[in-house]
């Protein structure tokens, strides 16, 4: 199956630096949901971008699926923003098409 | 907005019980989903639905299963619970729009502990 990398693992970003997080994937994808689990559990839908670039707020993300790759952007971090981010492309099709998930990048953003 | 709800937030059981997880929608999706999440290994597929009554395996369905009697319910269901199944337990749904790629919504989750 598909396989997913997130990088980096881990992120420490002082209020209002800026980021960049990236997710690779292994094979040709149909779409891709961004997602942010607070430290609650609870995941949120942040982007679904199967290509291109699109923004909500200080957050943007692009997809390059030609070259297997989503860049999420948040600029002007804080501290709600802490938590993990998960990047989930969809593969297959029809009934089989399913997410998969990166094992994330958990970002931490201090005072 | 879409809710998605979960009938517990925590849950502790013993081995050997038999353990209901329940899912509900508001949004009259067709497509539900249950994942479970350990640390360092991300989210994980264990059966989906696209249907009532319809049900397929996922990623990692060995000492699970699932029924789906109505649109907006699906539960997953621990025959007989194991220590190894002590994880986070995240219920999906999403429309069949899309071929089946549409957008998927979480439900809180539900942290179960089997001892």
């Amino acid at each position: 199956g598909i396989q997913v990398e997130q990088s980096p693992p881990d992120l420490i970003l002082q209020e209002g630096a800026n980021s960049t997080l990236r997710c690779n994937f292994s094979d040709s994808v149909n779409n891709l949901q961004w997602f942010h689990q607070n430290p609650w559990g609870q995941l949120i839908n942040l982007f679904y971008i199967p290509s291109g670039t699109k923004q909500n707020g200080r957050l943007s993300a692009t997809t390059v699926a030609t070259e297997r790759y989503s860049l999420l952007y948040i600029s002007s971090s804080q501290t709600t923003d802490s938590g993990v981010y998960f990047c989930a492309p969809f593969a297959g099709t029809g009934t089989a098409s399913k997410l998969t998930f990166g094992t994330g990048t958990r970002l931490q953003v201090t005072l | 907005d879409v809710k998605v709800t979960q009938s517990s937030r925590y849950l502790v059981k013993r081995t050997g019980e038999k353990v209901f997880l329940e899912c509900v929608q508001d949004m009259d999706h067709e497509n539900m989903f249950w994942y479970r999440q350990d640390p360092g290994l991300g989210l994980r597929l264990i059966y989906f639905s696209y249907d009532v009554k319809m049900k397929e395996k996922g990623d990692i369905p060995e000492g699970y299963s699932v029924s789906r009697e109505k649109k907006e319910r699906f539960s997953l269901i621990l025959e007989s619970a194991s220590t190894n199944q002590t994880s986070m337990y995240l219920c999906a749904s999403s429309s069949r729009l899309a071929g089946g790629r549409g957008t998927q919504y979480f439900g809180p989750g539900t942290r179960l502990t089997v001892l």
